[in-house]
């Protein structure tokens, strides 16, 4: 399987704040690599996928580079309601797998 | 707009068989475009994926649960299910059912997810 490695696994940050997460695949996966958002109790969204296209209806301060084994997801300006946990996820080679999450709190 | 919703008992004894099904509104089981996907979450944990169908019947399914795990599709109710037997403990977990694109050598982005079900393993 391939291994997908979130960091950090939890960081703290204010409104306004510009924020990135890095999602690390364990081997070459394209850009074959999507971003959720999770809110408590909730279902994942979907908020980036194959690697830079955000998906219809999420708003544009949400976005996400990279290719091969290195990738990044940024919140340009941190909003109240984007405080949740977000994950990465490969869809290049079966079976898909999950980063561990990156849980972002309020400062 | 595409629903899912799961449907199954909460509490399974342990050594027992899961089974859950996901009934989906809003779209065709029976489109070429997409698979159609079961995912877990153990309480405060990650997400696993356990495994994909698609509306031919052809299904995947994670090596880690492949002895254990039984998909099917009813074309005809619009709906998909899932069985888990042997369950334990370490089997407890919030089981979601999902839509995930068909465009690549695994199951695409994942756009749709039910609201999710908690399943509870205990005697």
């Amino acid at each position: 399987d391939i291994q997908m490695t979130q960091s950090p696994s939890s960081l703290s940050a204010s409104v306004g704040d510009r924020v990135t997460i890095a999602c690390q695949a364990s081997q070459d996966i394209s850009t074959f690599l999507n971003w959720y958002q999770q809110k408590p109790g909730k279902a994942p969204t979907l908020l980036i996928y194959d690697a830079s296209n955000l998906e219809t209806g999420v708003p544009s301060r949400f976005s996400g580079s990279g290719a091969g084994t290195d990738f990044t997801f940024t919140i340009s300006s941190l909003q109240p309601e984007d405080f949740a946990t977000y994950y990465c996820q490969q869809s290049d080679n079966l079976p898909p797998t999950f980063g561990q999450g990156t849980k972002l709190e309020i400062k | 707009q595409v629903q899912l919703q799961e449907s199954g008992p909460g509490l399974v004894k342990p050594s027992e068989t899961l089974s859950l099904t996901c009934s989906v509104s809003g779209g065709s089981i029976s489109s070429s475009t997409y698979y159609w996907a079961w995912i877990r979450q153990p309480p405060g944990k990650g997400l696993e994926w356990i495994g994909n169908i698609y509306y031919s019947d052809t299904n995947y399914r994670n090596p880690s649960l492949k002895s254990r795990v039984t998909l099917s599709v009813d074309r005809s109710k619009n709906q998909f299910s899932l069985k888990l037997s042997s369950v334990a403990a370490a089997d407890t977990a919030v089981y979601y059912c999902a839509r995930s694109w068909r465009y690549g050598a695994a199951p695409g982005k994942i756009d749709y997810w039910g609201q999710g079900i908690l399943v509870t393993v205990s005697s």
